[in-house]
Order: C-alpha cells, then structure tokens, then sequence
C-alpha cells in the first residue's frame, strides 16, 4: 500500500526559506521506475506543478520557479525534501507530494498526498 | 513548456445527463513507442486532494466508475461523465506528463443545475 505524507512548517516569513519533507511508504525511489513529484494549490486557485525526482536521480523544475526550487531524496529514509527559497505571500499554498509509477510506460500521479497548507506572513 | 487549456471553466449539468470537459494542449502529446496519449485527468472535491480517473487519456483508474471515460489524441481531449450524479461534483484538471514540466490546465468546476 502506498502512501505520502507531507510535513514542514505551516508559517513562514517572506524570503524566508522553505523546506519541505515528503516521506512515504510502499514503494523505494533507489531502484524501481519510480517519481516524486510536488505540486501546489493557492487557495481557491488551480493545481501547479512544481518539481519531481526519479528514482535514476534525475530533476526537473518548473520552469518559473526553477532558480528558487531544489529537490532531493534520501532513499535510506524513504524521504523526499523541497526547499524554495525567497519566499512571497503569493506562495502561500497547499502544497502536495505525489507517486508517479511506471507499467509499460510511465503513468501519472497515482497517489498523493493529503497536503500541507504553507502560509507566508509576516 | 506545454500549455494545458481546459473548457469550459465551469458547468452545471442536471442529475442524469452527460458531462463533457475539453482539455487542449500546446503540442502533440502522444508518445510514439507505446501509442498512448501521455494525458491525465484529476477530480477534486473541496478539502481532499486529487483523485487521478484517468490516465493515457483513456484508461480508467483504480476503483473509478465506468460513467467516466476519456477520449482524444494528439493535442485535443475530453473527460466525459455520463448519468451525472450529485458525487460527482468536483474541479476537474488535466495534466500533461508526456515533456516536464508536467502542467495542469486550469480546472473546471461542475455543479449540479
């Protein structure tokens, strides 16, 4: 059974940095076809894709977002950490992590999780 | 980047009838090696996370009702749910996963006329 659970801090102040932690279970990121991803929410507003991590090691990024994102993983924690620096009042979201598997190619997300809501103020 | 436009933005459908969403995207996103459509659509209901219903534009994800199915190819998609019921009530987005960023479209909320 997989599942995701995401944790950080629920305010921070503007340009501040933020990090986030995505630990999941039921699958490993070390060996399998496997990807996680991160997306966020505005309240009230749309989806928006932020970055994901592949089991090979390999990143992508928004690409507004690319210079203040960073993603890692620890496969020895079954953990994946988003850091975004600079942060703005205009980031305050929910943010979501979420498992991309892999069967004859690869799929979208299948499993998320239940997401962390982020405040920026000061 | 692809760019992901959904349509309409909002629509209210009576119990019973059929629902239809367009997705189009910015470019082709049918991957050649496998014939699929690397297009996805997401429910969400208020205060959950989303529930992926369909995946290569056109296969049912686990556990979801055979009134939703998915149809397109290349750049033009559709989520249709037929015999709508009061559950079903939701935004609904697609996603493009075939080049990242893997971008959403913009939802659309359905309601109950």
């Amino acid at each position: 059974q997989i599942t995701l659970k995401e944790s950080g801090p629920t305010l921070v102040k503007p340009t501040q940095t933020l990090t986030l932690t995505c630990t999941f279970s039921g699958f490993s990121l070390s060996s399998t076809e496997v990807g996680v991803g991160w997306i966020r929410q505005p309240p009230g507003k749309a989806l928006e894709w932020l970055a994901l991590i592949y089991y090979n090691g390999n990143k992508f990024f928004s690409t507004p977002l690319k210079s203040r994102l960073t993603i890692t993983k620890d496969t020895s924690k079954n953990q994946v950490v988003l850091t975004m620096t600079n942060m703005d009042p205009v980031d305050t979201a929910t943010y979501y992590c979420a498992h991309q598997g892999f069967n004859s190619g690869w799929y979208p997300f299948d499993y998320w999780g239940q997401g962390t809501l982020v405040t920026v103020s000061s | 980047d692809i760019v992901m436009t959904q349509s309409p933005d909002s629509l209210a459908v009576s119990l019973g009838e059929t629902a239809t969403i367009n997705c189009k995207s910015s470019q082709s996103i049918l991957y050649n090696s496998n014939n699929q459509n690397y297009l996805a659509w997401y429910q969400q209901k208020p205060g959950q996370p989303p529930k992926l219903i369909i995946y290569w534009a056109a296969f049912r994800g686990s556990g979801v009702p055979d009134r939703f199915s998915g149809g397109g190819s290349g750049t033009d998609f559709t989520l249709t749910i037929s015999s709508l019921q009061a559950e079903d009530v939701a935004v609904y987005y697609c996603q493009q996963y075939y080049d990242p960023p893997y971008s959403f479209g913009q939802g659309t909320k359905l309601e109950i006329k």
